[in-house]
């Protein structure tokens, strides 16, 4: 199976300044149709989870702009250029192109 | 708007059976995959399993974890899916999501429907 290995555990963060969450998988990511599929999700407290980015760096509908992905092959990373309040809770990596599809572990994003 | 909802949940006895289902609406159901996903809170998120749509004749694909016990069905007359679980121990007690493919997985979730499985 493709681990998927998510740093920070914990994000303190403070308003109004950047945040950054990397995501690293034990095998590349690219499928043999050239798509790399991996995503991006968010899980306030008490609530499901929400896509926020599909394939690397596409924003799902209704995402803020001051969300963004990038990375490639087994890197990855989720920036927030400035964290508001509704940003708290814990975001999810996830891989897509291989079976089983996995998830990060998680990293808890808090305001300091 | 797309709305999903899981049902079916409950408490079970460990060797049991169970089967969820999943309406969902505002989303061309039948064109698309879905999935089942499972969080627990030792576990974090574990996906179970995919059925893909009609042109790709319903095939399905499962975690190794649940292989051989669960099976994942859908109705696309009904835009229902489900999901049969046999052999139930406690390790699959959880909330279990249903979750719609589009550009991808994990466009779309329902709230959940809680599984317990104790004695």
């Amino acid at each position: 199976d493709v681990v998927m290995t998510q740093s920070p555990l914990s994000l303190p963060v403070t308003l109004g300044q950047p945040a950054s969450i990397s995501c690293r998988s034990s095998q590349s990511l690219v499928h043999s149709d050239g798509n790399t599929y991996f995503n991006w999700f968010h899980q306030r407290p008490g609530q499901s989870p929400r896509r926020l980015i599909y394939k690397v760096s596409n924003r799902d509908s209704g995402v803020p702009d001051r969300f963004s992905g990038s990375g490639s092959g087994t890197e990855f990373t989720l920036k927030i250029s400035r964290v508001e309040a509704e940003d708290v809770g814990v975001y999810y990596c996830m891989q897509a192109t291989l079976f089983p599809l996995t998830f990060g572990g998680g990293t808890r994003v808090e305001i300091k | 708007e797309v709305q999903v909802e899981e049902s079916g949940g409950g408490l079970v006895q460990p060797g049991g059976s169970l089967r969820l289902s999943c309406a969902v609406t505002g989303f061309p159901f039948s064109a698309y995959y879905m999935d089942w996903v499972r969080q627990a809170p030792v576990r974090g998120l574990e996906w179970l399993g995919r059925i893909r749509n009609k042109g790709q004749s319903y095939t399905t694909e499962y975690a190794p974890s649940v292989k051989g016990r669960f099976t994942i069905s859908r109705d696309d007359l009904k835009n229902s899916l489900y999901l049969q679980m046999n052999s139930l121990d406690t390790d699959d007690t959880a909330l279990y999501f249903c979750v719609g493919d589009r550009d991808g997985a994990g466009a779309f979730w329902g709230q959940g429907s809680l599984v317990t499985v104790s004695s």
